[in-house]
């Protein structure tokens, strides 16, 4: 199975201050297609997850401008540009590259 | 707007089946693109990825899973069901109902609200 790694698994986070998660799995994820499936997922308290980002970097539709996601092989990266209070919860990075499916444990994003 | 809806027995005895069903409206199961798929949270913790069905028949499982697993689909209700055999208190978890676009895309969404699944006797 394709191991995710997040870091940091906390990040305390000063309102309209940049946020960044990073996710590093264990083998590439490129696909045989050529496509890379890494997603991240927004879990907001007592709430089910929610695509916010899907192949790297394409915003999920409804998804606010200031969440971006970059990255290639095995490093990638989901930015906030200016935190809301809105984006407190955990977020979590994906893998659809190979079966079975993987996720990362999880960053929770608070408000310091 | 698509929106998918768990149900199911909350308490399900050690060595039973675990069954529930998935809702769906405002889409219809028979898409090409989609496929109909369950993921899991145990208490406080990460998401397990378990299977997905396609309105053709076909069946993906996670490994770790796939002795105990099987799902079916029900396009004149507009469900999708999972089973999973032999339960014991490992699997006590919230359970999603998520919809996937297959490749080229490959994203999940939208999930269900979930629905916690107690093994205990």
């Amino acid at each position: 199975d394709i191991v995710m790694t997040q870091t940091p698994l906390s990040s305390p986070v000063t309102l309209g201050q940049p946020a960044s998660i990073s996710c590093r799995s264990s083998q590439s994820l490129v696909h045989s297609d050529g496509n890379t499936y890494l997603s991240w997922l927004q879990q907001r308290p007592g709430q089910p997850p929610r695509l916010l980002i899907y192949r790297i970097s394409n915003r999920f539709s409804g998804v606010p401008d200031r969440f971006s996601g970059s990255g290639a092989g095995t490093d990638f990266t989901l930015q906030i540009s200016r935190v809301e209070a809105e984006d407190v919860g955990v977020y979590y990075c994906m893998q659809a590259t190979q079966i079975p499916y993987t996720f990362g444990q999880g960053t929770k994003l608070e408000i310091k | 707007q698509v929106q998918l809806q768990e149900s199911g027995p909350g308490l399900v005895k050690p060595s039973q089946t675990l069954s529930l069903t998935c809702t769906v409206s405002g889409g219809s199961l028979r898409s090409v693109d989609y496929y109909w798929s369950w993921i899991r949270q145990h208490p406080g913790k990460g998401l397990e990825w378990i299977g997905y069905i396609h309105h053709s028949g076909s069946t993906y499982y996670n490994p770790s899973l796939k002795s105990r697993v099987s799902t079916s689909l029900d396009t004149s209700k507009s469900q999708f069901s999972l089973r999973l055999s032999s339960v014991t208190a490992a699997d006590t978890a919230v359970y999603y109902c998520v919809r996937y676009f297959a490749k080229p895309q490959a994203w999940f969404g939208p999930w269900g609200q979930g629905t916690l699944v107690t093994v205990s006797s």
